[in-house]
């Protein structure tokens, strides 16, 4: 079975820097994707970053990134001039690959809430 | 384009009870997930209706079950409920459920099992 691991339950980051938040995940597949989500305080989830396992090229979206490491099982999502708006709970996610349907299931971290000062 | 939505958005109820959450997905979507969020055991994975098939299923007890409806629509019941149900549903709809496709979620709704 797949497994995520956030071990930073809380992070702080003054407003306008970066900030790196931490996430590995152990896996015996080839074929898979990795997701950060951000959870504000309405409870929506909402997708922040994907990344594929066969893609070395790092995603980015704006301000986003993620250093992906797939030898090391790492993937952490690094956010760029930090704004109170990004103030929220992430949570790294994995799903597999394969064939359609096959396992659709997305498996979460435990989360890390991310404060901004302004 | 109109998002996930979620009905009831909170609840409470008894222990012993029955309870029936509902999920309308993004028009088009077919595939609807189910996680429950709690603070000790994060989110989990209930289930996944594609089709009006069960496709996946997570490790809950048969108190929990589901089923999809033909315009996609989905309804989620836990019966004789008990304490540790206490917890934030989410649904997430998406067009194949699989892969790299994008899984939107709704807001949730909270049940309070007293």
């Amino acid at each position: 079975a797949q497994t995520v691991t956030q071990s930073q339950p809380e992070m702080s980051v003054q407003e306008a820097e970066t900030v790196t938040l931490s996430c590995t995940y152990d896996t015996s597949e080839s074929d898979y994707y990795l997701f950060w989500y951000k959870q504000p305080p309405s409870r929506q989830m909402i997708l922040v970053i994907r990344q594929e396992a066969y893609k070395q090229q790092n995603a980015t979206e704006n301000r986003f990134s993620v250093n992906f490491q797939k030898a090391a099982k790492s993937f952490s999502l690094k956010i760029s001039d930090s704004q109170l708006g990004d103030a929220a709970m992430y949570f790294c996610a994995y799903r597999s690959g394969g064939a359609r349907g096959a396992n659709s299931k997305l498996t979460f971290g435990k989360g890390i809430t991310l404060s901004v000062r302004p | 384009k109109a998002g996930v939505t979620q009905t009831p958005r909170y609840l409470i109820k008894t222990r012993g009870q029955q309870v029936t959450l509902s999920c309308s997905p993004i028009s088009g979507h077919r595939s609807v997930s189910w996680y429950q969020q709690t603070p000790g055991q994060g989110l989990q994975f209930l289930f996944e209706y594609f089709s009006e098939t069960q496709r996946n299923k997570g490790n809950f007890p048969g108190r929990f079950s589901g089923r999809q409806f033909s315009n996609s629509r989905s309804e989620m019941n836990v019966s004789t409920l008990e304490l540790g149900d206490s917890a934030l549903y989410l649904c997430a709809s998406s067009t194949e459920g699989a892969g790299g496709t994008e899984a939107f979620f709704g807001q949730g709704t909270r049940l309070t099992v007293v």
